[in-house]
Formats: C-alpha cells, structure tokens, sequence
C-alpha cells in the first residue's frame, strides 16, 4: 500500500457520459499530480495542484477538470467521454511543490469507455 | 513530442545476468531523472535516480548511469532476479516545479 488511494479502481461507461476520480494523497503530502496512461504509451502529465491551488498543466483536454480540496484529497472530472479516453488514470502526491522530489503513486483508476 | 524516448519496448533476461534498460532524452534542461517500477494491477513505483551533475548512482543491484553528452541514461540491475520482471519507466524532472515527463516503458522479463 503506497499511502496513495484511488477510486474507483475500475470504471465502465458510456460514450458522452461523465465521470469523477477520486485521489486521497499520502498523508502529509501537499502536491498531487493526475497522469494518464493510455495503451502504448507513456505516463502523460495532466494536471497538478499544491495545497489547494492548480500549479501545472500538461495534456489534458478542455473536456477535463480538477480540484484539490481544502483535505487535500483530489477529484478528476472526465466530461463529454469518448471511447478514446479509455485508460488507466493515475494519481500521484509528494511533500512539496518543486525540487527532485520522488512521486507516490496510487494503483490507479481503469476507464473504460464503451 | 518524446521527449524521453525508451525505444526497447521488452527485454528478456535469464536470471543472475545483467539488464540493462536503456533511455534517450531530448531536453537538455532536464537536470534529475529517475526509474520506476510498475508490476501490474499497482502504481509505479520509484526505484533510483540520478541528479545531472552525477554520471554514476548506485543503490544495491540496481545502478544508473548518465551520459549527459549524449543525452542517454540506463538502468543496470546485476543480478537480474525473477521478481524483478516488471515494466520499467524511465523520468526526467525540469528544475523549479515539479514536471516529470515519463517515457513509455520497458517491460522486463527475466527468465529463472
């Protein structure tokens, strides 16, 4: 166990439906990232917030939200779902905002979009 | 873009030899990168890294080396084990906030 919990661990859908994801970070950590890893490829960046407030955004579509409450746990919103965002969601914490520091993972969250 | 290229998408190994996993770079401002491990069903997991100002770390079997010149690092696990099959993701860190740009793994199998 990673510290790291995500929900739900699979999900299947419909075409123009939404969903939310749901990340509990490591207890103390501040930062969370989101990644999305479709088949063959990488881990790509999404978003990330620190302590509340959104601080990079990478590859991810305007279809596509996130918050990170006051708890500190965050929820990724999916909208419009087409079968091209069928993949695996990950959510990622760390202690700090920058520097090396090392990403906990959670085990991740599979959508299927059907 | 990729601009963290793992171009070997599998590697198999028989036991107790040595693996290596190899990763190219296109950012020359990337100045930390790490490896992690993912089995399947979890999250990746963090296994070393190397800051840019090193050519050399080492961390029991596994060592990564950095040749910055030619913007290449790789990952060597001596002896490679069994429960070392897993996918392997190489990451680059630009310095400031914290983007990590993963490549798109490795899977290695070794062979008992």
């Amino acid at each position: 166990d990673s510290g790291v919990t995500q929900t739900p661990k699979h999900l299947i859908t419909a075409t123009g439906q939404r969903v939310t994801l749901r990340c509990s970070p490591r207890s103390g950590d501040l930062s969370v990232y989101w990644y999305q890893q479709s088949l063959d490829q990488g881990l790509q960046f999404l978003i990330q917030y620190y302590n509340g407030e959104e601080r990079a955004k990478g590859n991810i579509l305007e279809r596509f939200s996130a918050q990170q409450f006051p708890d500190l746990h965050s929820e990724l919103n999916l909208s419009s779902l087409e079968l091209g965002d069928s993949a695996l969601y990950f959510c990622a914490s760390s202690p700090a905002i920058s520097g090396a520091n090392v990403l906990t993972f959670g085990a991740g969250s599979r959508l299927t979009v059907l | 873009d990729q601009q963290v290229k793992q171009n070997s998408p599998s590697l198999s190994v028989q036991e107790g030899r040595i693996s290596i996993l190899n990763c190219d770079y296109t950012n020359s401002m990337f100045d930390y990168f790490l490896w992690y491990k993912k089995y399947p069903a979890e999250g990746p997991t963090f296994l070393i890294s190397i800051s840019s100002i090193k050519d050399k770390n080492e961390d029991g079997r596994f060592t990564v080396f950095l040749n910055k010149s030619a913007k290449h690092l790789s990952l060597h696990i001596v002896p490679s084990q069994p429960g070392d099959s897993a996918v392997y993701f190489c990451a680059a860190v630009t310095g400031g906030y914290q983007k990590v740009t993963f490549g798109i793994g490795t899977k290695l199998q070794v062979i008992p």
